[in-house]
């Protein structure tokens, strides 16, 4: 059973640029949440796809955007890249219950490395 | 969701038990208490999670105090591959919405 995926696991963009970034949520799972990892900080909540719909979102501008297909899989986007959108983007995905609940946890991809120069 | 407060660092000796403390004294009454761990370069890894009984499994044993202002990860048998950084996180699931703050760095030194 595959895991997360992402892809690609390293990239190198110039600041200004966008960046479409990948991923394929483990077998059995529905949701797919975003995370930003800085150097040295712990990872930051995006946002969150349910249903190909955007059901919370943590304190990031409209540079990012993002998109969940029918089999799940989602996209991250980052418009007019900025250097200081270096960091490691992780996917994390999960099975929603329906309702809030605390026996569901989420299991996270190796995440790709973004460098903004 | 409340937040949590965890040392910054702590060393271990390979073999020891390792006995990771959080404080989260701001706790509702339907948040869980969750770790997970994050080694170098990788994704986090969930550990365990309770919401007020102790729990174990076979990676871990989480001990939640009574009024549920504090919790402590237990590494039984620590080895050099468990050297990460641990994040305590209290929530209404696991899954949603996650603040890891800056956890704990863990050396298990041989």
């Amino acid at each position: 059973d595959a895991g997360v995926t992402q892809s690609p696991t390293h990239l190198i963009k110039t600041r200004g640029q966008q960046v479409t970034l990948r991923c394929s949520p483990k077998s059995g799972h529905d949701t797919v949440s975003w995370y930003q990892q800085a150097l040295g900080q712990g990872p930051q909540f995006i946002f969150q796809y349910y249903e190909e719909e955007e059901r919370q979102r943590g304190n990031f501008p409209d540079r990012f955007s993002g998109h969940q297909f029918p089999n799940y899989s989602s996209e991250l986007n980052v418009n007019a890249l900025l250097l200081g959108d270096s960091a490691l983007y992780l996917c994390a995905s999960s099975s929603r219950t329906g309702r809030f609940s605390g026996d569901t946890e989420a299991f996270f991809g190796q995440g790709t490395r973004l460098t903004v120069v | 969701d409340a937040k949590t407060t965890q040392p910054t660092s702590m060393d271990c000796a390979e073999g020891r038990a390792a006995n990771l403390p959080c404080n989260h004294s701001t706790i509702s009454g339907n948040e869980y208490v969750y770790w997970y761990r994050q080694i170098h370069s990788q994704g986090p890894q969930y550990i365990i999670h309770g919401l007020k009984n102790n729990e174990t499994n076979e990676m871990a044993s989480l001990i939640i105090t009574e009024d549920r202002k504090s919790s402590t990860l237990i590494l039984p048998h620590a080895t050099l591959r468990d050297t990460a950084v641990y994040y305590c996180i209290v929530s209404l699931t696991g899954a949603n919405n996650l603040f890891f703050g800056t956890g704990t760095r863990l050396t298990v030194i041989p």
